[in-house]
């Protein structure tokens, strides 16, 4: 019940195009969804996060998508860029209990 | 920069010894979180304290302690260390105890020789 699963393990995508990650989570009680980028080297740094009482939230490029029945958040990069390469994780959150997807390593192919 | 500072960046030791990372947290976090980063692996949650105390444990060792100090920053001790100790570990800190980002350091790599 613990568990955060995120897809896919890694993605390649080309410049220009949309990038997606999922994330599913059991546990009715978490209620914070942040996802972090971590480049090589480097701590995880946060990117967006969203509250389950609403369904999207967008910043610049980057969107949270939430469905809150189906316990489920995605992440959408739009206009991906070679910069963008990196590992990303979702995490789930409920009081001090904080809890990461695996990871999904991202390329964008100049 | 997330205002979260770990040293030393670096630390290679050798097989049986103990080794100390310290975290300062951002100013005005009182919520330390420790984690343990393998070669290409997630985040794996050691410790969390709280205003100097000990709120949430993790997969930590027996061999790993921590504790958070009255000025709030924190120490991982790693002893009788094996080789598969080898990772980055990082420190976040965080305003609250939920509902709130953690803030990462850049983290300690150590290395296990």
């Amino acid at each position: 019940q613990q568990q955060v699963k995120q897809s896919p393990q890694s993605l390649i995508v080309q410049k220009g195009g949309i990038s997606i990650i999922n994330c599913a989570y059991e546990n009715t009680a978490f209620d914070y969804f942040p996802w972090y980028q971590q480049f090589p080297g480097k701590g995880p740094a946060l990117l967006i996060a969203i509250r389950p009482d609403v369904s999207e939230k967008k910043e610049g490029r980057f969107t949270i998508s939430f469905n809150k029945s189906a316990k489920q958040f995605s992440l959408h990069i739009m206009d991906s860029q070679p910069g963008d390469s990196a590992t990303y994780f979702c995490a789930a959150n409920y009081g001090q209990n904080f809890v990461f997807g695996p990871g999904t390593r991202l390329s964008v192919l100049p | 920069d997330s205002g979260v500072t770990q040293t030393p960046k670096h630390l290679i030791t050798a097989t049986g010894q103990r080794v100390t990372l310290r975290c300062s947290p951002r100013s005005g976090d009182l919520s330390v979180y420790w984690y343990q980063q393998s070669l290409d692996q997630g985040l794996q949650f050691l410790i969390q304290y709280y205003n100097g105390e000990e709120r949430a444990k993790g997969n930590i060792l027996e061999r790993f302690s921590a504790q958070q100090f009255p000025d709030l920053h924190s120490e991982l001790n790693l002893s009788s260390l094996e080789l598969g100790d080898s990772a980055l570990y990082f420190c976040a800190s965080s305003v609250a105890q939920g509902g709130s980002p953690l803030h990462f350091g850049n983290g300690t790599r150590l290395t296990v020789t």
